[in-house]
């Protein structure tokens, strides 16, 4: 089974600053990943998706993510956090058949004023 | 309107009752699923269903049962529900191996 490694349950960081949230996930074979946002109260909202294209994938809210096979990595960037992008963070992974989704244990996105 | 919507949102029940938790979605899509998610935990997976006739245990299946109705509704049940059942419970759809799309999310306590 696939799983998927999330660095830091908890992220803070200064308004205007970079954001960086890692993740890391265990599969031979490159699989389809993707990153969510929960805002509080809310269901789960899709940021982006890496589908095998282009290794540097853009979403929404000027969010973007690198899929680095070498690295098993998905690291979720955003040049400067806004107040808004306080939030739970999860990456998730589906396995090549697509049968199942896996997810990260999420991280939870303080931004400073 | 919401594509998925779940029923109710919000539900406390003691321990030992039966519930059900129910979605439906308007996306057409065939996949539906079953999370609940716990601090600290994520998101883990309790059933999943590809059809109709496709019912899939999850990871965590234990003292839950589904039943996928229509292609537009798949129900969640505790048949005799305990305290570590509290959480909140997500159902979502997909069409293929692409992206989940979530509804908003039912929180059960059991008392």
């Amino acid at each position: 089974a696939q799983s998927v490694t999330q660095l830091g349950s908890h992220v803070s960081v200064s308004e205007g600053a970079l954001v960086l949230l890692r993740c890391n996930y265990s599969s031979s074979v490159p699989p389809y990943l993707f990153w969510y946002v929960q805002y509080p109260n809310q269901g789960l909202q899709l940021l982006l998706k890496y589908t095998s294209a282009a290794t540097l994938v853009k979403g929404i809210n000027g969010f973007e993510a690198e899929f680095k096979k070498s690295e098993t990595s998905f690291h979720l960037t955003k040049p400067s956090a806004h107040m808004s992008d306080a939030a739970e963070y999860f990456c998730a992974v589906s396995d090549v058949s697509g049968n199942q989704f896996y997810f990260g244990t999420g991280t939870s996105l303080t931004v400073i004023p | 309107d919401a594509d998925v919507t779940q029923t109710p949102r919000n539900r406390i029940t003691k321990t030992g009752k039966r519930i059900m938790l129910e979605c439906s979605q308007t996306k057409g899509h065939d996949r539906m699923y079953w999370y609940r998610q716990d601090p600290g935990l994520g998101l883990r997976l309790i059933y999943y269903s590809f059809d109709v006739k496709d019912i899939n245990k999850g990871e965590i299946s234990d003292g839950y049962s589904v039943s996928r109705q229509a292609q537009a509704k798949f129900s969640l049940s505790l048949e005799s529900a305990i305290p570590n059942q509290t959480a909140l419970y997500f159902c979502a759809t997909s069409q293929g191996e692409y992206e989940q799309y979530f509804g908003p999310g039912t929180r059960l306590t059991v008392t």
